[in-house]
């Protein structure tokens, strides 16, 4: 079974610095997606950025982008140019590669992210 | 519609009480997904239809729940005998079809049961 871990319950950084948050996954598979979702006050989970896993290159958009260390397992976001309203939850989430009867994403427990001004 | 549309936004319901939460995807989606959200913690697969199908139910953590989305598109989860380990963020997400790019997610319904 896979499993997905944020070892960070709350974080804080300052406008305009930057952050990283991180994530670590468990899993026998070798094609599979991570997931970064960010989780406001309003619940609704936003897509921040997505990764394959075959593809080496780290994802980037615009002032997200990742740390992505397959060997290691390790997933990490990078916040440049902290905004007041990049505020939530953050949650890493682990997708195996589509093919099989249920594509579910399986998520961390979350990062609580507060930009201070 | 634009988004994915959840409804009631809140919920209170006396213990023993049966509730019906329900989700409307975006128009055209064929994969919808329901997880639960307890306070603190991620969100936790519940159940996911393809179409009007149900293919995994594997994380309804009882027979008291129970999901269903006749013509493919509407989903209703019932919960029957609420009880109080039931209070949580009930998710829906919709996707045109099952992909590694994510699924478009809904506000949820806080669903208190006291």
């Amino acid at each position: 079974a896979q499993t997905v871990t944020q070892s960070q319950p709350e974080m804080s950084v300052q406008e305009a610095e930057t952050v990283t948050l991180s994530c670590t996954y468990d899993t026998s598979e070798n094609n599979y997606y991570l997931f970064w979702y960010k989780q406001p006050p309003s619940r609704q989970m936003i897509l921040v950025i997505r990764q394959e896993a075959y593809k080496q290159q780290n994802a980037t958009e615009n002032r997200f982008s990742v740390n992505f260390q397959k060997a290691a397992k390790s997933f990490s976001l990078k916040i440049s140019d902290s905004q007041l309203g990049d505020t939530a939850m953050y949650f890493c989430a682990f997708m195996k590669h589509p093919g099989g009867a249920t594509n579910k994403l399986i998520f961390g427990t979350g990062t609580l992210l507060a930009v201070q001004p | 519609g634009a988004g994915v549309s959840q409804s009631p936004r809140y919920k209170v319901a006396k213990r023993g009480q049966d509730v019906a939460l329900r989700c409307d995807p975006i128009s055209g989606h064929v994969s919808l997904f329901w997880y639960q959200q307890a306070l603190g913690q991620g969100p936790e697969f519940l159940t996911y239809f393809q179409n009007e199908a149900q293919l995994d139910k594997s994380g309804l953590p009882s027979d008291r729940f129970f999901a269903e989305r006749p013509e493919g598109s509407v989903s209703t989860l019932k919960i029957q005998r609420t009880q109080q380990e039931d209070s949580a963020v009930y998710l829906c997400a919709s996707s045109l079809v099952s992909t590694g790019y994510g699924y478009t997610f809904g506000s949820g319904t806080r669903l208190t049961v006291v």
